[in-house]
């Protein structure tokens, strides 16, 4: 079946600008995830989604961050006035359940780079 | 404040012999563990995982100790084969909680012919 899915798989923009990227889950997965990776780093988590409930936001490293997620679907995470370092590979993984054990799947992805 | 450290960020192993990442934490309320591996330009995939009431899990050639008291946790690849060369990533969560994964930085395993 289809895995999650992310676009757009790259995104270069200029330092200053907003950025949108998107995620779709795997259907019937009722929880979502945003990570990073910037080079050299493990994963690091942003935000989490679980149903209707309010988001987990913990993660977000600054409020030029945000993400919304339209009920059990698509997600989009928008970063404001881009920095340089917010250059990333920014992963969306889901997951069929939020509490409990975690395997999440993965997206492929995007690469964020800011010029 | 890294709660889940990978201290090698590089293996090489020669294809047949035995893989052994490595895999440390802080946290004393992480209580279940898992490993995914990461091919270049794709997400990351699960691959095994350890709850923390066990000390090893085993799945064909991959096998999970868990080391509570020392706070340490391994991921054994036996034999090891050319297509295990990934990035190795280990996790941890607390359940119960917003199960946000925490991960460690990677090792890169290379399996040599």
């Amino acid at each position: 079946g289809a895995g999650v899915s992310q676009s757009p798989s790259n995104k270069v923009t200029e330092k200053g600008k907003d950025v949108e990227l998107r995620c779709d889950p795997i259907s019937g997965h009722t929880a979502l995830y945003w990570y990073r990776q910037r080079l050299g780093q493990g994963l690091e988590f942003l935000i989490y989604f679980q149903g209707n409930s309010a988001p987990d936001k913990s993660g977000l490293p600054s409020d030029r961050f945000s993400a919304e997620r339209t009920g059990e679907s698509v997600s989009t995470l928008t970063i404001q006035r881009t920095q340089q370092e917010d250059s990333a590979v920014y992963l969306c993984a889901s997951s069929y359940r939020g509490l409990g054990a975690g395997e999440q799947y993965f997206g492929p992805g995007t690469r964020l780079t800011v010029t | 404040d890294q709660q889940v450290k990978q201290n090698s960020p590089s293996l090489s192993v020669q294809e047949g012999r035995i893989s052994i990442l490595n895999c440390d934490y802080t946290n004393s309320m992480f209580d279940y563990f898992l490993w995914y591996k990461k091919y270049p330009a794709e997400g990351p995939t699960f691959l095994i995982s350890i709850s923390s009431i066990k000390d090893k899990n085993e799945d064909g050639r991959f096998t999970v100790f868990l080391n509570k008291s020392a706070k340490h946790l391994s991921l054994h690849i036996v034999p090891s084969q050319p297509g295990d060369s990934a990035v190795y990533f280990c996790a941890a969560i607390t359940t119960g909680t917003a199960s946000k994964l925490t991960f460690g930085t990677g090792t890169r395993l290379q399996v040599t012919l």
